[in-house]
């Protein structure tokens, strides 16, 4: 176990919905980044959170936010949700000064029907 | 539950047999480079990593061979057992922005008896 939790587990929604996903990180890790992946593909990278603030964003539309807490929680908000968008969202943590590896929890897996 | 690469590459392997996966990364800019494995309905768990200044990193039972010339990466796991059946992926990063992780395709590693 890495630490890393995400709730929920599973959640399946309407297109057009709006959902949000929760992380909890890894004690003492104050970086969150999150990932989205396609079922039979790696994960893409959307975004990572660092002192509360967007610090580096991939190839993702703006209805993808998020929002890092004080207690280095974060929050995955995918608003206008399309068919394209079902996948497993995956939360990793880090210790941005410790510039070693990511941390993954097990993922929420998220149906657009 | 859910599989995680349904159309990914495959290697079979018996028990016992020594395993080697390869992966081909894309920037050359990166220096820092992670093998994860990905269970069935899990998020993805780090095995080994490697930095740019070193070629070959060995960890309890898996060793990870780094060639910047062709920008190729390989994973060896010593006398597979049928625990190590999942998909393996490397991720490539550059050093500062290590939460900003870039996946390969993926491997499927299955263990036969």
């Amino acid at each position: 176990e890495t630490g890393v939790t995400q709730s929920p587990t599973h959640l399946i929604k309407t297109r057009g919905q709006q959902v949000t996903l929760r992380c909890s990180s890894q004690s003492g890790h104050n970086t969150v980044s999150w990932y989205q992946q396609a079922l039979g593909q790696g994960p893409q990278f959307i975004f990572q959170y660092y002192r509360e603030e967007e610090n580096g964003r991939g190839n993702f539309p703006p209805r993808f936010s998020g929002l890092q807490f004080p207690n280095y929680s974060s929050e995955l908000n995918v608003n206008a949700l399309e068919l394209d968008d079902s996948a497993l969202y995956l939360c990793a943590s880090r210790l941005r000064q410790a510039n070693t590896e990511a941390f993954f929890g097990q993922g929420t897996r998220l149906t657009v029907v | 539950g859910e599989s995680v690469g349904l159309h990914l590459p495959t290697l079979s392997v018996q028990e016992g047999d020594n395993s080697i996966i390869n992966c081909a990364y894309s920037n050359s800019a990166s220096d820092y480079f992670i093998w994860y494995k990905q269970e069935s309905g899990k998020g993805p768990q780090f095995i080994i990593d490697i930095r740019s200044n070193m070629d070959k990193r060995q960890g309890q039972r898996v060793t990870v061979l780094l060639n910047k010339t062709v920008k190729h990466l390989s994973l060896q796991i010593a006398a597979t057992q049928p625990g190590d059946s999942a998909v393996y992926f490397c991720a490539e990063t550059r050093t500062g922005t290590a939460s900003k992780l870039t996946f390969g395709t993926g491997t499927r590693l299955q263990v036969t008896l």
